[in-house]
C-alpha cells in the first residue's frame, strides 16, 4: 500500500490561510489523493480528493504536484472549527474503496 | 437524512469475552467498511463488505470477523478479547466500491474498553 508522510502538527492563526503538506513518493498512476479530517470525538469527515489536477470545493482546495509525489491541502481562512487532525490518504485504485490512513497532521487554530 | 449510525457508543468488556458492534449505513449505500483506531493513531482498515460479500480484509487476526445483512447493515465481531483491542471502532459507508469519486461517510464510532 502506498504510504503518505505528513507533519505531526501545525499551527495557524484564525482567519489566515493554512497549507497542509503531504508527501506520497510511491504513489501509483491510479491512486487518488483523498483528504479527511477528524474532529475530537467524531469520525473522519471527507474534505476533498483529486487525481492529477488541482481541485476546489466549498471546504478547501487541493494542489497536486506535477509529478504527483506531493500534495497540499489549502484552507483559505482558518476558523476555530477547523481545528482537527487532517489525514492525507491514497486510495488504492486496484482494490476499490479501501482507505489506508497515516497518523495525520494535528492542526491548532489560534484565536 | 440520517448519517452512518453505530451502536453501542461505548462498551466495556473483560479479556477473553466476545463483542458484537453494529453499523447502519446511509440509506442507499451498499458498501460498509470497518476501521480500528487506537488512541493517538489514524484508523486502520479491518474489513470491507459490498453486497453482503467480503471485498477486502486488513492485517487483523482471525478473531475479527464481520458480516453484512440484506439491508446492508453490518456487524463486527471480535472473539477472545485482548487488552490491545481497546480502541475506537469506526464504520464507514459508501454507495459502492467502484468509482473513484465516492467519499466514505463515517459514523462516530464505538469506544471499546477492555479491562
Amino acid at each position: 500500500d502506498a504510504k503518505t508522510t505528513q507533519p505531526n502538527s501545525m499551527e495557524s492563526n484564525e482567519e489566515e490561510p493554512v497549507h497542509l503538506p503531504c508527501n506520497h513518493s510511491t504513489i501509483s498512476g491510479t491512486d487518488y489523493i483523498h483528504w479527511y479530517r477528524q474532529l475530537p470525538s467524531q469520525g473522519p469527515e471527507y474534505v476533498i480528493h483529486g487525481l492529477t489536477s488541482n481541485v476546489n470545493n466549498r471546504m478547501a482546495s487541493l494542489a497536486i504536484a506535477e509529478d504527483r509525489k506531493s500534495s497540499t491541502l489549502i484552507l483559505h481562512r482558518a476558523t476555530l472549527r477547523d481545528a482537527a487532525v487532517y489525514y492525507c490518504i491514497l486510495r488504492d485504485g486496484r482494490t476499490g474503496n479501501q482507505f489506508y490512513f497515516g497518523t495525520g497532521t494535528s492542526l491548532t487554530v489560534i484565536p | 437524512d440520517a448519517g452512518v449510525t453505530q451502536s453501542p457508543t461505548h462498551l466495556i468488556k473483560t479479556r477473553g469475552q466476545h463483542v458484537t458492534l453494529r453499523c447502519s449505513p446511509i440509506s442507499g449505500h451498499k458498501s460498509v467498511s470497518w476501521y480500528q483506531q487506537v488512541l493517538g493513531q489514524g484508523p486502520q482498515f479491518i474489513f470491507q463488505y459490498y453486497e453482503k460479500e467480503e471485498r477486502g480484509r486488513g492485517n487483523f487476526p482471525d478473531r475479527f470477523s464481520a458480516r453484512q445483512f440484506p439491508n446492508y447493515s453490518s456487524e463486527l465481531n471480535v472473539n477472545a478479547l485482548l487488552l490491545g483491542d481497546s480502541a475506537l471502532y469506526l464504520c464507514a459507508s459508501s454507495l459502492a466500491i467502484w468509482g473513484f469519486n465516492q467519499p466514505q461517510h463515517f459514523g462516530d464510532g464505538t469506544r471499546l474498553s477492555i479491562l
